[in-house]
This record gives structure tokens, sequence and C-alpha cells, in this order.
């Protein structure tokens, strides 16, 4: 069975500063995918990142990236130069290769001080 | 691309009745999946669907039910509603060519008295 745990249930930042969400999960697959997903208060679910496990350099997107730790199965995101649009509910979530099978934490809230 | 759409957006169903929720994927997506989203359960996996095919289904009771169409269009059907189905019921849809993205709609929110 997979599990994800995220161990914050809540984190605030400063606007502009950088903030760090922790993520661990558990595996026996070989194959799977992570993904950071971000839910803002409109409920729409969107995708931040994603990381093929068998890759081993971090991926980034924009202000957003990822400390992938594969033996440690750690998976955590880090928002640089944090802005009030990134306050929300963010999910680390894993999939097993191609199942259409999301397992997600329990979410963290994100909020941003102006 | 238009996105993943839902309907309906809201819902308000009697224990005890029966709701069919609809998805549709986005254009030349093939797989659409279905998540239960409750503040005490989180996000639970429920079905998904590839190709009219059911491939994976969740740990949830025979009363929770889908199916999709040819056109890739999916519906999730309850059947006896309880009070604990009240939850924001998600759908999501990939390529399943191997990018594994998968992209949400709105989702619908079904509360049940």
């Amino acid at each position: 069975a997979q599990t994800v745990t995220q161990s914050q249930p809540e984190m605030s930042v400063q606007e502009a500063e950088t903030v760090t969400l922790s993520c661990t999960y558990d595996t026996s697959e070989s194959d799977y995918y992570l993904f950071w997903y971000k839910q803002p208060p409109s409920r729409q679910m969107i995708l931040v990142i994603r990381q093929e496990a068998y890759k081993q350099q971090n991926a980034t997107e924009n202000r957003f990236s990822v400390n992938f730790q594969k033996a440690a199965k750690s998976f955590s995101l880090k928002i640089s130069d944090s802005q009030l649009g990134d306050a929300a509910m963010y999910f680390c979530a894993i999939e097993r290769g191609s199942q259409g099978n999301l397992i997600f934490g329990k979410g963290t809230k994100l909020s941003v001080k102006p | 691309k238009a996105g993943v759409t839902q309907t309906p957006r809201y819902l308000i169903k009697t224990r005890g009745q029966q709701v069919t929720l609809s998805c549709s994927p986005i254009s030349g997506h093939r797989s659409v999946s279905w998540y239960q989203q409750t503040p005490g359960q989180g996000l639970q996996f429920l079905f998904e669907y590839f190709s009219e095919t059911q491939r994976n289904k969740g740990n949830f009771p025979g009363r929770f039910s889908g199916r999709q169409f040819s056109n890739s269009r999916s519906e999730m059907n309850v059947s006896t509603l309880e009070l604990g189905d009240s939850a924001l019921y998600l759908c999501a849809s990939s390529s399943a060519t191997g990018s594994e993205e998968q992209y949400f709609g709105p989702g619908t929110r079904l509360t049940v008295t």
C-alpha cells in the first residue's frame, strides 16, 4: 500500500519570503510519480509540480522547486518569493505508474502574510 | 483547450435518494478518475476509467459506481445516499499516454440532508 504524510497542517510565510512544505511517502513500487497540487479557496485543484521517481534531478517550475530524497522517501516543496496568490491548501500525492490512482496526503494550509 | 467540466456544481439530495454526477474530460484525454473530498477523510480515490473500462477502484462500497462513454465522458452514481456521502466530488482527466498528469475539474458539491 502507498501512503503519503504531510506533517504540517498549517504553515505561514511572509510575502516575498521562502517556505518549505514537507511530505514523506511510503511505497514498495519502483515506478511511481510524485506531485504537489494546490487547491485555493475556489476549490479548483491545480498541478504545481511533478517528479518522476527515476529522475535524480529535482523538478523546478518557476518559483516552485522540490527536494526529492528517494532513499528517505521525502518530497518537500519549496516556494520562493512567496506571493499572496500562493495562499491555498497544498497536497502532496503519489501515483503508481499510469494507474490513474493518486494517493493524497492530508494537506498543508499555507497562509501568506502581506 | 477547454478544461475538465463537471455538472452540476452543487446538488442537494435527501437520504435514501440516488444521484448521478457528470464529468467531461479535456479533449483527447481517455482516462477519467473520480475522488471524494471530505474534511475528515481528505481526498480519497473512488475509481478510474480508461477507454470505457474501469481500470482501478478505491475502497468504497458498491453504492458508488461509475461508467465511461465512448467519447470519454464519465458519470458516477451514488445510490441510497447517506449523510456521510456529503462531500466535494472531483473528477480528473489525463491522457494516460505516459505523462501521468491529472487535470482536475471544479468539483460537484453534494449535500445530503
